[in-house]
């Protein structure tokens, strides 16, 4: 199976700040990675996949990179709805699909 | 825009079931894979079970094989999981969501429905 982990568990930053989060696969994934975010009580909302594609609506301060095993996820211009869970999903060994922890990203 | 709504989730006994539904609409239903997703309280996600377009590709992941029973009716719309067997570890918050067209692929998961609880306790 496939492991994901997501650095950092948590971040914390400001309004108008700039943070990335890692992702590291276990082995290589190509680009067959999605990144999604959720908000407390709500269902996960996709904002990249193919590692780098920006999911249609989803604002361009956010941005993706990485292939084979290792993978970013970079939120420029920080706005106060962009504080919720990240995770990132794994799609190369479907439909064993697999997802990070979650990286927390809370306000400074 | 795609609307997917899940119902069916309560409070059940350890060996018991559950029958969970998931309704579809503004998309054609009959052409998309389909999948369900877990979480438990405070945790992560996990993937628990994909479908394809016509039912022809079913997969489970381990921790629920032979237990739980993945289908849909396109008919109706819909996406079902009937739970059986269900354990205290299977308590958690189930989505339905959306994947590719066709079969079962490395198609993200686009359209998530809202989530149900599913609360497995003595």
């Amino acid at each position: 199976d496939i492991q994901l982990t997501q650095s950092p568990s948590f971040l914390s930053a400001s309004v108008g700040g700039r943070v990335t989060i890692t992702c590291r696969a276990s082995q290589g994934i190509s680009s067959y990675l999605a990144w999604y975010q959720q908000k407390p009580g709500k269902a996960p909302k996709l904002l990249i996949y193919a590692a780098s594609t920006l999911q249609s609506g989803v604002p361009s301060r956010f941005s993706g990179s990485g292939s084979g095993t290792e993978f970013t996820l970079t939120i420029s211009s920080l706005q106060p709805e962009d504080f919720a869970t990240y995770y990132c999903q794994q799609l190369s060994s479907y439909p064993l699909y697999s997802f990070g922890q979650g990286t927390k990203l809370e306000i400074k | 825009e795609v609307q997917l709504v899940v119902s069916g989730g309560g409070l059940v006994k350890p060996g018991g079931s559950l029958r969970l539904s998931c309704a579809a609409s503004r998309f054609t239903f009959n052409t998309y894979s389909m999948n369900w997703v877990r979480q438990a309280p405070g945790k992560g996600l996990e993937w628990v079970s994909s479908i394809s377009s016509s039912s022809n590709y079913i997969f489970y992941a381990d921790s629920v094989k032979g237990r739980f029973t993945i289908s849909r009716d396109n008919a109706k719309n819909s996406l079902y999981m009937q739970m059986n067997s269900l354990r205290v570890e299977d308590t958690a918050v189930y989505y339905c969501a959306r994947g590719g067209r066709g079969v079962v692929t490395a198609t993200p998961f686009d359209y998530w429905g809202q989530g149900t609880l599913v609360t497995v306790s003595s």
